[in-house]
């Protein structure tokens, strides 16, 4: 049980194309669902938290405007890149949690690899 | 802030021998910490996990980690390492309903 699915697993797009990424809980309902960056040879780094039918809230750094994150329903987070540039190119992981657990249990998807050429 | 360090970036273990992966935490009450393990190009998989309680923990794949509070510490151990548990360890806190992620440790393992 608890697998959470990302798609595409990768993806090369060109600059200034926008790239959107699933994120879905296969087996359980996700109240909450995070995003991650993750750069080569680094931590993850998360971008933001979305809960179910309202706005995601932004670490401090991460632009609104360039990753829109839409939580739409109990199984289903979206991360749309906007206008990517290269520099937008990383590993982006997505995890979930339901209610009552907020990040105290967290299922991670398998990532998405994003390259912008 | 809390924080979780890592003091290793790199360990190189050989089959068969023992293996401990250092975490520091810093936070005044208790944490809930957590250990994940990473494969290339793939998400994380939980280990184990900390709440409360018995401070020797028991995860998946034979680990255990250990919790001491007087040294503020979360390390890893797995007693014989197996060729597969190559890949990248990253130990994390919650704070305040988010992961804090440490920097990570790459164990790599020789035959």
């Amino acid at each position: 049980g608890a697998v959470v699915s990302q798609h595409p697993s990768w993806v090369i797009c060109k600059s200034g194309t926008s790239v959107k990424i699933e994120c879905r809980s296969l087996d359980f309902q996700a109240t909450t669902m995070f995003w991650y960056r993750q750069f080569p040879k680094q931590s993850l780094m998360l971008m933001a938290t979305s809960n179910e039918g309202s706005k995601a809230t932004y670490e401090q750094g991460v632009e609104k405007d360039k990753f829109l994150i839409n939580h739409a329903s109990l199984t289903l987070s979206t991360l749309t890149v906007t206008s990517a540039h290269p520099e937008d190119s990383s590993f982006y992981i997505c995890s979930a949690a339901s209610a009552g657990q907020g990040a105290y249990e967290q299922y991670f998807g398998p990532g998405t690899r994003l390259t912008v050429t | 802030a809390q924080s979780v360090t890592q003091p290793d970036i790199h360990i190189t273990v050989s089959e068969g021998a023992s293996l401990e992966l250092r975490c520091n935490y810093s936070y005044g009450a208790t944490p809930y910490l957590f250990w994940y393990v990473q494969s290339p190009g793939q998400g994380l998989q939980l280990l184990l996990k900390y709440f409360s309680g018995d401070t020797l923990v028991q995860g998946i794949k034979g680990f255990e980690a250990e919790f001491k509070r007087s040294q503020s510490s979360f390390n890893l151990r797995k007693p014989s390492v197996h060729w597969s548990d190559a890949a990248e360890y990253f130990c994390a806190s919650d704070s305040w309903g988010k992961l804090q992620f440490g920097a990570g440790t790459q164990v790599v393992v020789t035959p």
